[in-house]
């Protein structure tokens, strides 16, 4: 069975310290990992996909990196708007998506 | 702009009540989906639809139904079947199913609570 984690469930950080957040996959065919923001009360908005082991993507203070079982999104000097929720998602070939329960981020002033 | 509208953003309830919840896009997508959204849990599929007329059940379909008589709306009817249905639900579309990588966009969510 496909499943998605996410680590850590919270992340507290002072204003500029710079941290990662964690998703670990285990997935038949992978077609690729989405990473997903979400403020509170919001749908989710759309991020980065990543396709293959190897592969980064960067927006902002965001960078996210893909490995064969996970992927890592970074947060480089974060900034108090930066804080939300964060979603990993997978998409295996003939599968509907496969959701982690989330990091939930905040950065403090 | 193109995007997906959810309404009502909060309903509620009563017990033995059934009630809709209204899904519209612009975007000129064919694949909806309705996700259920619970604290400390990923979102969870409960139904899709690549075409008119045409859906499936996700993991969780029980105590709801769906309809899909226009490409731009994909209602979410929350029957009496339903026994825990307060959470936070969000309608999302795609280009196609096949589409690689495209990922969904997301509406902005309907609470729902259960009085």
């Amino acid at each position: 069975e496909d499943q998605v984690t996410q680590s850590p469930e919270a992340l507290r950080l002072q204003e500029g310290e710079s941290s990662s957040l964690n998703c670990s996959y285990t997935v038949s065919g992978l077609r690729g990992l989405f990473w997903y923001r979400q403020d509170p009360g919001k749908g989710p908005e759309f991020l980065f996909t990543l396709y293959s082991a190897g592969e980064e993507k960067e927006k902002e203070r965001l960078k996210a990196t893909l490995t064969k079982k996970e992927s890592f999104l970074h947060i480089t000097a974060p900034k108090p708007e930066d804080s939300a929720t964060y979603l990993c998602a997978v998409e295996a070939y003939g599968q509907n998506f496969v959701f982690g329960p989330g990091t939930r981020l905040s950065v403090l002033p | 702009d193109g995007g997906i509208t959810q309404s009502p953003k909060y309903l509620f309830r009563k017990e033995g009540q059934n009630v809709t919840l209204s899904c519209e896009q612009n975007l000129n997508h064919d694949a909806m989906y309705w996700y259920r959204q619970d604290p400390g849990q990923g979102l969870r599929l409960i139904y899709y639809s690549q075409i008119v007329n045409d859906f499936q059940k996700g993991d969780i379909a029980e105590g709801y139904s769906v309809s899909r008589e226009k490409k731009e709306s994909f209602p979410l009817t929350v029957t009496s079947a339903q026994k825990n249905p307060t959470a936070f639900y969000l309608c999302a579309s795609t280009p196609k199913t096949a589409t690689l990588g495209y990922g969904y966009t997301f509406g902005s969510g309907t609470r729902l609570t259960v009085v």
